[in-house]
């Protein structure tokens, strides 16, 4: 049973691209949520989804952030025009659900780097 | 959800038990009990978690006192690939919250 896939592993940006970071749950999980650790920094959460639906997004910087979980396909994080502050390691998280919500699986993580 | 206290960092011989606490002393009555875990440059890794009986599974053993105000989690026989943050929080199961706040955590050492 595969574990929760992240892709790409690193990214590389400069100042004012878009970084696009994809996350394919564990199979048969349908909950996914995003933390970001930035550099020396414990973990922070971001942003819940469970298909095409936004569940808490408490966590994600009010602009340039968006996420979503499409019916088919991998969940995307994507941050628009991206400033070096934005450098972190991205992990998504996958759980079964109800009554196991935080019994989370983490990806290995998405490395982003702006330049 | 309940605030967590753990030791900043704790050492352990490899082959050894590593048993380290975590202090919860407003826990309410519906909250469990989480242990995670991450490992350098790795995502965190789920362990176990609680209520208030003893767990155990094939990474470790959770204790849990009976007035549920601390905890232990015990990795039976320490290697060096057990070096990592291990992180106890403690929430509620209820409800669609379900984001996960990680503290400081305990750095675990272990050595030859």
């Amino acid at each position: 049973n595969a574990g929760v896939m992240q892709n790409p592993r690193h990214l590389v940006r400069r100042r004012g691209q878009e970084a696009r970071l994809r996350c394919s749950p564990m199979k048969g999980h349908s909950h996914v949520y995003w933390y970001r650790q930035l550099p020396e920094e414990g973990l922070k959460f971001m942003v819940y989804l469970q298909k095409e639906n936004i569940i808490d997004e408490s966590g994600m910087p009010k602009e340039r952030f968006s996420a979503e979980f499409p019916k088919e396909g991998p969940s995307i994080l994507r941050i628009q025009q991206v400033v070096r502050g934005d450098s972190a390691a991205y992990f998504c998280a996958s759980s079964p659900g109800t009554g196991r919500f935080y019994e989370q699986y983490f990806g290995p993580g998405t490395r982003l780097t702006v330049t | 959800d309940a605030k967590t206290t753990q030791p900043t960092s704790m050492d352990c011989a490899e082959g050894r038990a590593a048993n380290l606490p975590c202090n919860h002393s407003t826990i309410s009555g519906n909250e469990y009990v989480y242990w995670y875990r991450q490992i350098h440059s790795q995502g965190p890794q789920y362990i176990i978690h609680g209520l208030k009986n003893n767990e155990t599974n094939e990474m470790a053993s959770l204790i849990i006192t009976e007035d549920r105000k601390s905890s232990t989690l015990i990795l039976p026989h320490a290697t060096l690939r057990d070096t990592a943050v291990y992180y106890c929080i403690s929430l509620s199961n209820t409800g669609t919250a379900s984001k996960l706040t990680f503290g400081t955590g305990t750095r675990l050492q272990v050595t030859l």
